[in-house]
């Protein structure tokens, strides 16, 4: 049982968008910023979004994040094939009293 | 270009211990908290323990917490994990990853088994 709650899978067809939630409490999301991960199957997780809403350099603008409250959303528009993947939401606590917490994995499927 | 290259895992009998290393290059690693993430077979992904840069702060997930002890050698650029009365539940992928999870190591396979 994951902390932070993620639905199992997503699926929509190539072209279209996709949101993936992520919930969670005032002790981890509410008060923390949220981290997006991608992993492709066979691979190390990959960072898509960080602190919320940010993207790393070489992150294509397709990939957004939002957060309020204690639930966080990743959107994915313009989808691709290549972006069938497991998706991770995690927040990380800086002090470490609580370390890190991830949502169990959304499978996402590109028809 | 960050890397990080996990090594140290194999297979195990319970009970037994194993001590899995990080070694870091790319970036000033005394400038970052790091952490080890383990992701069991077909699961998902469950942080085991972070350090900050200096270890004055270091937290463990209570799964693993008084059999896991995380450290780190900043003139070694080196992670580590003293992994002692191992469980079949610990079998797992083991990652290393920088910060708040900015990079992540390709993995080391931990399995106890008897």
């Amino acid at each position: 049982q994951s902390v932070l709650t993620q639905p199992p899978s997503v699926s929509a067809a190539p072209g279209q968008k996709v949101t993936i939630s992520c919930s969670g409490s005032s002790s981890n999301i509410g008060n923390n910023y949220v981290s997006w991960y991608q992993q492709l199957p066979g691979t190390a997780p990959k960072l898509l979004i960080y602190d919320n809403n940010k993207r790393p350099s070489g992150i294509p603008d397709r990939f957004s994040g939002s957060k309020s409250g204690t639930s966080a959303t990743l959107g994915i528009t313009g989808l691709q094939t290549g972006d069938e993947a497991d998706y991770y939401c995690g927040t990380w606590d800086s002090s470490l009293s609580a370390g890190g917490v991830f949502g169990g994995g959304t499978k996402l499927t590109v028809l | 270009e960050v890397q990080l290259v996990e090594s140290g895992g194999g297979l195990v009998q319970p009970g037994r211990s194993l001590r899995l290393s990080c070694a870091a290059s790319g970036f000033t690693f005394d400038d970052y908290a790091m952490h080890w993430v383990r992701q069991a077979p077909g699961k998902g992904l469950e942080w085991v323990s972070g350090i900050t840069w200096n270890s004055g702060s270091i937290g463990y997930a209570d799964s693993v917490k008084g059999r896991f002890t995380i450290s780190r050698d900043n003139a070694k650029n080196s992670l580590y994990l003293q992994m002692n009365s191992l469980r079949a539940e610990d079998t797992a992928l083991y990652y290393c990853a920088k910060d708040m999870g900015t990079h992540w190591g390709q993995g080391t396979l931990v399995t106890v088994s008897s």
